[in-house]
């Protein structure tokens, strides 16, 4: 069985259009994540939910609008996409808040066209 | 902006030779963690260590902390073509105890 899977794999969209990116995990951790990974392969937290309630949302667009409607399941919502949300993103849970190691999901790759 | 560089930026061994990577980091940690990503796979952590241990091993793998200099090294033992692939080291800061903060990686490349 998948710990943490997403979909979709790919996502192949025109800017100004809106996606949306669903992700569950079935290993019953409290916490999950979102991480984008750019073109230079650099991973960047975007938002972190524990139990359904949000705990970190960096700087990211507020286009860019997160779900958590339990536990297992966090979905990422992207409006008025742009050339520049291209990249994959990653969902994550863990454990602990920061003390255990993340369990990552195999990404969705966007292409904003 | 990151909070980890890694060291060397890429690396190419033959299979059987050792592989060291090296990690340094600006802020005290809680603990500090590597991570394997496979193209155009996810990420699958390897192993964590605590601030408190100075040195950890799983299998072909061994890490060292030293938090006095900030930085953390990799050691592959014996590696083979299937350890081809990313590795990251990735921190969790202790003002920011609740969040995994990445660096840049090392492309590791085992010919065989």
């Amino acid at each position: 069985d998948t710990a943490v899977s997403q979909t979709p794999k790919y996502l192949v969209t025109q800017m100004g259009n809106d996606k949306s990116i669903k992700c569950e995990q079935n290993l019953g951790h409290d916490t999950m994540y979102w991480y984008k990974q750019d073109s230079k392969k650099f991973l960047k937290i975007m938002f972190s939910y524990n139990n359904k309630e949000l705990i970190i949302n960096e700087t990211v667009p507020n286009r860019f609008s997160p779900k958590s409607p339990d536990k297992a399941h966090l979905n990422l919502h992207i409006n008025s996409l742009e050339l520049g949300d291209s990249a994959v993103y990653f969902c994550a849970s863990s454990q602990i808040r920061g003390a255990g190691g993340y369990t990552f999901g195999s990404g969705t790759r966007l292409t904003v066209v | 902006s990151q909070q980890g560089e890694e060291d060397p930026q890429a690396l190419s061994i033959q299979e059987g030779e050792n592989a060291t990577m090296n990690c340094s980091y600006k802020t005290s940690i809680n603990n500090l963690q590597w991570y394997r990503q496979n193209s155009g796979r996810g990420l699958v952590h390897l192993i964590l260590i605590r601030s408190n241990e100075r040195e950890k091993h799983s299998g072909r793998l061994r890490v060292t902390l030293d938090t006095s200099k900030k930085s953390s090294s990799l050691l592959i033992t014996a590696s083979r073509a299937a350890d081809t692939a990313s590795y990251f080291c990735a921190t969790v800061p202790m003002e920011y105890g609740n969040k995994l903060v990445f660096g840049a990686g090392t492309i590791l490349r085992v010919k065989s």
